[in-house]
């Protein structure tokens, strides 16, 4: 089974700072996705990056980036020149990806709720 | 452009009451899942569906019901409530493919007293 850990419940971070949020997970599988998921105070679930486990070259989105290190089973989000708009709750997310396989089924980590201090 | 709906956005129930979660999608999705999310755990999910007449377990599937009869809909039933079902219920769908994003509705905070 497939499991998705962050290490990190809460951190705060001044406006403008760079800011890092951890993602580790346990798979088997050698195809998958890994998400981060957005959750401000207005509850909304919203997609942040995405990075498929085939490509090697680390997803980018604007201010936010991954580092996706395969072998270790990591994936970290980035947030560059952090503004008071990114505060919000966290969520790294795995799914497996196995082609005419329809038990892909996506799994979240606990999270981490970052502050961002005016 | 609705996306997913859900129903109602706050209910509360006494312990030992029916209720049925109301979902509905309007992008044609086959797969739509329910998920609860509860203090330092995350989302979980419940139950989930890969397309109408198609319905499996989740992680926490006890004390609730589903059913898809139609692509559109995923009703989640709790048939008997209880205090440890206080949660705010998520509903979420996507498209064939694993390459589909997931589009989340705005959720359901319930409340059994």
């Amino acid at each position: 089974a497939q499991t998705v850990t962050q290490s990190q419940p809460e951190m705060s971070v001044q406006e403008a700072e760079t800011v890092t949020l951890s993602c580790t997970y346990d798979t088997s599988e050698n195809n998958y996705y890994l998400f981060w998921y957005k959750q401000p105070p207005s509850r909304q679930m919203i997609l942040v990056i995405r990075q498929e486990a085939y490509k090697q070259q680390n997803a980018t989105e604007n201010r936010f980036s991954v580092n996706f290190q395969k072998a270790a089973k990591s994936f970290s989000l980035k947030i560059s020149d952090s503004q008071l708009g990114d505060t919000a709750m966290y969520f790294c997310a795995f799914m497996k990806h196995r082609p005419g396989d329809r038990d892909d089924k996506i799994i979240f980590g606990k999270g981490t709720r970052l502050h961002i201090l005016p | 452009n609705a996306g997913v709906t859900q129903t109602p956005k706050f209910q509360v129930l006494k312990t030992g009451q029916s209720m049925t979660l109301q979902c509905a999608q309007d992008m044609n999705h086959e797969y739509m899942s329910w998920y609860r999310q509860d203090p330092g755990m995350g989302l979980r999910l419940i139950h989930y569906s890969v397309g109408a007449g198609i319905t499996d377990q989740g992680e926490v599937p006890n004390g609730y019901n589903v059913s898809r009869s139609t692509t559109e809909d995923f009703p989640l039933r709790l048939l008997s409530a209880a205090p440890s079902q206080t949660s705010v219920y998520f509903c979420a769908s996507r498209g064939r493919g694993s390459n589909q994003p997931q589009h989340f509705g705005d959720g359901t905070r319930l409340s059994i007293l």
